[in-house]
C-alpha cells in the first residue's frame, strides 16, 4: 500500500532562511509524488509534481523538490522563505496520478518568523 | 483557467439530516473524487468515480455516503443521516491527465 510520511507537524523558519519540509514515501510501484499547499481557510493548491521525468522538480512560488529513489524521499525546499509562505503543506503519492486516488501525508504547518 | 467548483462553501445541518454537497468538475475530465479533512487533520480519500460508477472507496465511505453524477456536469456527495463526526471540510477533485485539481471545499458543520 502506498503511504507518505511527513517529518515534523510544525516547522518554523526565519524570513529569508532556507525552507526544508521532509517527505518519505512508500510505494510498490514507481510513484507519482506531489506537494500541495493549503492556505488558511482555502482549498488545496498543487505546488509541484513528480511523474518520472526529471528528478528535480520546480514548482510555483520558488519551491522545488527532489525525488531520491535510494532514500525514498521527496523533500520540499525553498532557498529563501517569505512571510506569505506560511501555510500547511501536504506531501502526497499516487500510482499514476490520474485514475488512482491520491494518498496524503499528515501535513506540515510552516511558520515564518519575522 | 478551468477550475473545480464546489457549492455551498459552508453548510450547517442538524444531526440526522441528509446533506448533498455539490461539485462541478472540469469539463473534459473523466475521473472524480471526494476527500475529507477533519479540522486539524490530514486530507483523507473517500471515493473515486469513473465511467458512472465508483472505482474505489475507503472504509470511511460507508452506507451513509453515496455519490452521483446526475446530469453529466455535476458530481454530488450525499450523506444520508449526518453524524457529529461528519463535520469536516469536503473536497471534490477531478483529473484528466496526471494531475488532480481540487475545489475550494465545502465546510460541513453538523450540530
Amino acid at each position: 500500500a502506498q503511504s507518505v510520511t511527513q517529518l515534523g507537524s510544525h516547522v518554523s523558519v526565519s524570513e529569508g532562511a532556507l525552507v526544508l519540509l521532509r517527505c518519505n514515501y512508500s510505494s510498490s510501484v514507481p510513484p507519482y509524488l506531489f506537494w500541495y499547499v493549503q492556505y488558511p481557510n482555502q482549498g488545496l493548491q498543487l505546488l509541484l509534481k513528480y511523474t518520472s521525468a526529471a528528478t528535480l522538480v520546480k514548482g510555483i512560488n520558488g519551491f522545488e523538490a527532489e525525488f531520491k529513489k535510494s532514500e525514498t524521499s521527496f523533500h520540499l525546499t525553498k532557498p529563501s522563505a517569505h512571510m506569505s509562505d506560511a501555510a500547511e503543506y501536504f506531501c502526497a503519492v499516487s500510482d499514476s496520478g490520474r485514475d488512482d486516488k491520491i494518498i496524503f501525508g499528515k501535513g506540515t504547518r510552516l511558520h515564518i518568523l519575522p | 483557467e478551468p477550475e473545480v467548483t464546489q457549492t455551498p462553501s459552508h453548510q450547517v445541518t442538524q444531526m440526522g439530516q441528509e446533506v448533498i454537497l455539490r461539485c462541478v468538475p472540469i469539463s473534459n475530465h473523466l475521473y472524480f473524487y471526494w476527500y475529507r479533512q477533519i479540522l486539524g487533520q490530514k486530507v483523507e480519500f473517500l471515493v473515486s468515480f469513473y465511467n458512472n460508477e465508483i472505482s474505489e472507496k475507503s472504509e470511511i465511505f460507508d452506507d451513509q455516503f453515496s455519490v452521483e453524477r446526475p446530469d453529466g456536469s455535476n458530481f454530488t456527495l450525499k450523506i444520508r443521516s449526518t453524524k457529529l463526526e461528519d463535520s469536516a471540510m469536503y473536497f471534490c477533485a477531478s483529473s484528466g491527465t496526471n494531475e488532480a485539481f481540487f475545489g475550494q471545499g465545502t465546510r460541513l458543520t453538523v450540530v
